[in-house]
């Protein structure tokens, strides 16, 4: 497809459960982003992923997330041990770094997670 | 610290009123900000950035760095502009984002 894919589009999990989210961005994009958005808040970052450079991590909230990208292709973001407080839409987002419109990122669906 | 500040959860118009949806940015050096936009069951997507001082969909943003802010305009709402908007501020390449402001534009 032509857009940014995410995978599962929904998952309900027990507490404790690991969970693992999958984002397909657009063929030749070399940036990709994750961004965390609970109920009624707005976009929290969470890791970016920029070619081969290593990622800025700073928006993890806790060693219990973390995230792979392999070249720049399929990245997955891994929630250990969830928590209840986890419980959000999960957007990835690929961007084409030196693009004609900088700063245009392209958004997947996201996938909603229910920790119970 | 960088922050974008969006201070209004909801903004409620009529169509053919003015917009006006508020965004002030905390941030050290030139910024580069940005207007995306969420309409009912379709995905985040830019709507313009300062840098190209665009109006897209009757939409304007200043850049006002004396205020700090980036407040988007539209001088005549119409009822396809109700949407989540949310405005962002770029970082070394990664994007922040305010809290989002919905927009409803009555008829």
């Amino acid at each position: 497809g032509a857009g940014v894919s995410q995978s599962p589009s929904n998952k309900v999990t027990e507490k404790g459960k690991d969970v693992e989210l999958r984002c397909d961005p657009i063929s030749g994009h070399t940036a990709l982003y994750w961004y965390r958005q609970r109920l009624g808040q707005g976009l929290e970052f969470l890791i970016y992923f920029q070619g081969n450079s290593a990622p800025d991590k700073s928006g993890l909230p806790s060693d219990r997330f973390s995230a792979e990208r392999t070249g720049e292709s399929v990245s997955t973001l891994t929630i250990q041990r969830t928590q209840q407080e986890d419980s959000a839409v999960y957007l990835c987002a690929s961007s084409l770094v030196g693009s004609a419109k900088p700063g245009e990122l392209f958004f997947g669906e996201g996938s909603r997670l229910t920790v119970l | 610290a960088q922050r974008v500040t969006q201070p209004e959860k909801l903004l409620s118009v009529f169509k053919g009123a003015p917009v006006e949806l508020k965004c002030n940015y905390s941030y050290s050096g030139s910024p580069e900000l940005f207007w995306y936009v969420q309409y009912s069951r379709q995905r985040l997507q830019l709507l313009l950035r300062h840098i190209s001082r665009e109006s897209i969909k009757g939409f304007t943003a200043d850049l006002n760095k004396g205020e700090t802010s980036f407040h988007l305009k539209k001088p005549f709402a119409q009822e396809e502009d109700s949407a989540m908007y949310y405005c962002a501020l770029s970082n070394t390449g990664k994007l922040i984002f305010g809290q989002g402001t919905t927009l409803q534009v009555k008829p």
